[in-house]
């Protein structure tokens, strides 16, 4: 079974600064989507970046960028001039269309990311 | 356009009880998808539909159900809730539901079972 891992279940960093999040997921497919999504004290889930596996590009929006791995099967987020509005649990999905067992988001157990001023 | 909305924000309920979920997708949204969230268990998929019909299942017993209507909102149902079963519902929409798509979350219902 598909499964993606967050190794780190806190992180903290100060205002301004850059941090990056880890994650690694198992599959054996060559075709799928990778997202992180932010999950603020309010419980609602936000999008934050999305990576096609076909793309060798790393998605970028604004202030986070990701380091897709393909090979290592890696997929980290990276928060640059970080902000306190960043602070937050920060899960990574992978999705495989096609497939029952894998056509949903699968998750990861999250990172909470505290913000220093 | 609207987001995802979900009602009741919170809810309590006894054992033995059953409870029913609302989530109203985003305009023009026909994917709605619903995921458990639990301290223990991290976030789970529970169903999706699309067009009113059930198109994937996760992995929770026969206790979980849920439906779509033909305005795409969708409903889940937990019958004889279980202390276990208290936890945060989140549903999300997408336009179709394929895998590329965006899945827009709502802010969740929240379920004590008491």
């Amino acid at each position: 079974a598909q499964t993606v891992t967050q190794s780190q279940p806190e992180m903290s960093v100060q205002e301004a600064e850059t941090v990056t999040l880890s994650c690694t997921y198992d599959t054996s497919e060559s075709d799928y989507y990778l997202f992180w999504y932010k999950q603020p004290p309010s419980r609602q889930m936000i999008l934050v970046i999305r990576q096609e596996a076909y793309k060798q590009q790393n998605a970028t929006e604004n202030r986070f960028s990701v380091n897709f791995q393909k090979a290592a099967k890696s997929f980290s987020l990276k928060i640059s001039d970080s902000q306190l509005g960043d602070a937050a649990m920060y899960f990574c999905a992978y999705r495989r269309p096609g497939r029952a067992d894998t056509d949903k988001l699968i998750f990861g157990t999250g990172t909470r990311l505290q913000v220093f001023p | 356009k609207a987001g995802v909305t979900q009602t009741p924000r919170y809810l309590i309920k006894t054992r033995g009880q059953q409870v029913t979920l609302s989530c109203s997708p985003i305009s023009g949204h026909r994917s709605v998808s619903w995921y458990q969230q639990t301290p223990g268990q991290g976030l789970q998929f529970l169903f999706e539909y699309f067009s009113e019909t059930q198109r994937n299942k996760g992995n929770f017993p026969g206790r979980f159900s849920g439906r779509q209507f033909s305005n795409s909102r969708s409903e889940m149902n937990v019958s004889t809730l279980e202390l276990g079963d208290s936890a945060l519902y989140l549903c999300a929409s997408s336009i179709s539901g394929r895998g590329q798509e965006t899945q827009y979350f709502g802010p969740g219902t929240r379920l004590l079972v008491l």
